[in-house]
């Protein structure tokens, strides 16, 4: 099985900061890397799928980068506001199936 | 409105009785998974089917089961042999059966023993 760690597991800023968190991931036989945020009675919802080494994705304040070789993803927010306050997932999968291997997660408390 | 719908959002088991958790999509998605979720972990793979009439156990597969007879339902039972069955239990499902694929999940349900 795949062993996925996100750090740190929690996280508490003022509106306005920039943050990131890491997600650690085994290299060997990566396939894909697929982050997640879910906020609190909601579903988690998709934020980014990545596959190729070096890839780096946008999505408004939020983005991903991805190093496949040395097995770690990161996720930056720039300028958090407290909207973002949510637990962000990242999962990764060894095979092209939809197995996916969850980390425990980060929760991001934004304050006003 | 498309999605997953699971129901109930609450569900309560007595000592030795199987319950049933449901999960509905209507985005005409091909695979759908079933994940448990413990304080303090990851979302961990119950079981998944990429097609209907076809299931896979995932890495806590024990204790638990499913059946997928048509598209759009993928129900799970947690049997009496599941010893610790106090979870949350988020349904998912994808369009296609890739690792690239993103799964969309419904809003879970929280299962207690009584």
């Amino acid at each position: 099985i795949l062993n996925v760690e996100q750090s740190p597991q929690s996280l508490h800023v003022q509106e306005g900061d920039s943050t990131n968190f890491t997600c650690s991931f085994p290299s060997s036989n990566f396939y894909a890397l697929h982050w997640y945020r879910w906020e609190t009675a909601k579903s988690p919802e998709a934020l980014f799928v990545m596959t190729l080494n070096g890839d780096e994705k946008k999505k408004g304040r939020i983005s991903a980068t991805l190093n496949t070789k040395e097995g770690y993803s990161y996720l930056y927010i720039k300028g958090s506001q407290p909207e973002d306050s949510a637990t962000y997932l990242c999962a990764s999968n060894s095979g092209n199936t939809g197995k996916l291997i969850f980390g425990q997660g980060t929760t991001l408390q934004v304050k006003p | 409105d498309g999605g997953i719908t699971q129901s109930p959002k609450y569900l309560f088991r007595k000592e030795g009785q199987n319950v049933t958790l449901s999960c509905e999509q209507n985005l005409n998605h091909d695979a759908m998974y079933w994940y448990r979720q413990d304080p303090g972990q990851g979302l961990r793979l119950i079981y998944y089917s990429q097609i209907v009439n076809d299931f896979q156990k995932g890495d806590i597969a024990e204790g638990y089961s499913v059946s997928r007879e048509k598209k759009e339902s993928f129900p799970l039972t947690v049997t009496s042999a599941q010893k610790n069955p106090t979870a949350f239990y988020l349904c998912a499902s994808s369009s296609g059966t890739g690792g690239k694929n993103i799964q969309y999940f419904g809003a879970g349900t929280r299962l207690s023993v009584l």
